[in-house]
């Protein structure tokens, strides 16, 4: 049982490239998170979704687009890199909304240059 | 003002000390509050969850909540050197008890010297 997978761990960008973080969860969780973790500010919701289809905007959502065509796979999309999107991506995921216990990814950690 | 303050440190303690942890928050519709501990270079783990106030033990941790000065504490008894971490408070309104959405506070890293 994997969890929450995250691909890329480490990645550096040019501005104005694009890239698609996955997050892939083998737990047959309905729900699923990305936050991004930035030094000194906690984590903050960029995007989530509640199933398969429906996505929702979190905190912070300018800058990145996600999808969700499966129940698996929730990815992020970044069209055009911008040096403040340099953070460390997290997905999450947890079965029915519950706020008990959401299952972390290892992260992504992600810089603009 | 944030929505949910936490002292960022770093605290630095001797293995065996007693540990206290604490985040303030504003908004008095939060009911779901959490504590989370996050290893370097890892994704943050549930460790003590607690709905509106009270007390709730779990071996050597303790959570505290006290809604009426909108403060939660995380005490840790008989520090070990395997506790050092970035613990973060993490809360959420009934509002958002259905999505699962959580407001995190910055995040205490601690430090246990054996």
């Amino acid at each position: 049982n994997a969890g929450v997978t995250q691909t890329p761990k480490f990645r550096i960008l040019k501005i104005g490239q694009s890239m698609t973080l996955q997050c892939a969860q083998d737990m047959n969780h309905n729900y699923m998170y990305w936050y991004r973790q930035d030094p000194g500010m906690g984590l903050k919701l960029i995007y989530y979704s509640v199933g398969a289809g429906i996505t929702d905007k979190g905190e912070v959502p300018n800058g990145y687009n996600v999808s969700r065509s499966t129940t698996e796979d929730f990815p992020l999309r970044l069209e055009l890199a911008a040096p403040s999107q340099t953070s460390v991506y997290f997905c999450a995921s947890t079965k029915d909304g519950s706020d008990e216990k959401l299952f972390f990814g290892s992260g992504t950690q992600l810089s603009v240059l | 003002q944030k929505e949910v303050e936490q002292d960022p440190g770093p605290l630095s303690v001797p293995e065996g000390a007693i540990v206290s942890l604490n985040c303030t928050y504003s908004n008095s519709a939060f009911q779901y509050f959490m504590w989370y501990r996050q290893y370097s270079r890892k994704g943050p783990e549930l460790l003590m969850y607690t709905y509106s106030s009270g007390n709730k033990e779990d071996g050597r941790f303790t959570a505290q909540v006290d809604k009426s000065s909108k403060y939660i504490s995380l005490f840790i008894r008989d520090s070990q050197p395997s506790d050092s971490a970035t613990y973060l408070c993490a809360m959420s309104s009934l509002d958002s008890g259905n999505t699962g959405k959580l407001i995190f506070g910055q995040g205490t890293t601690l430090q246990v010297k054996p």
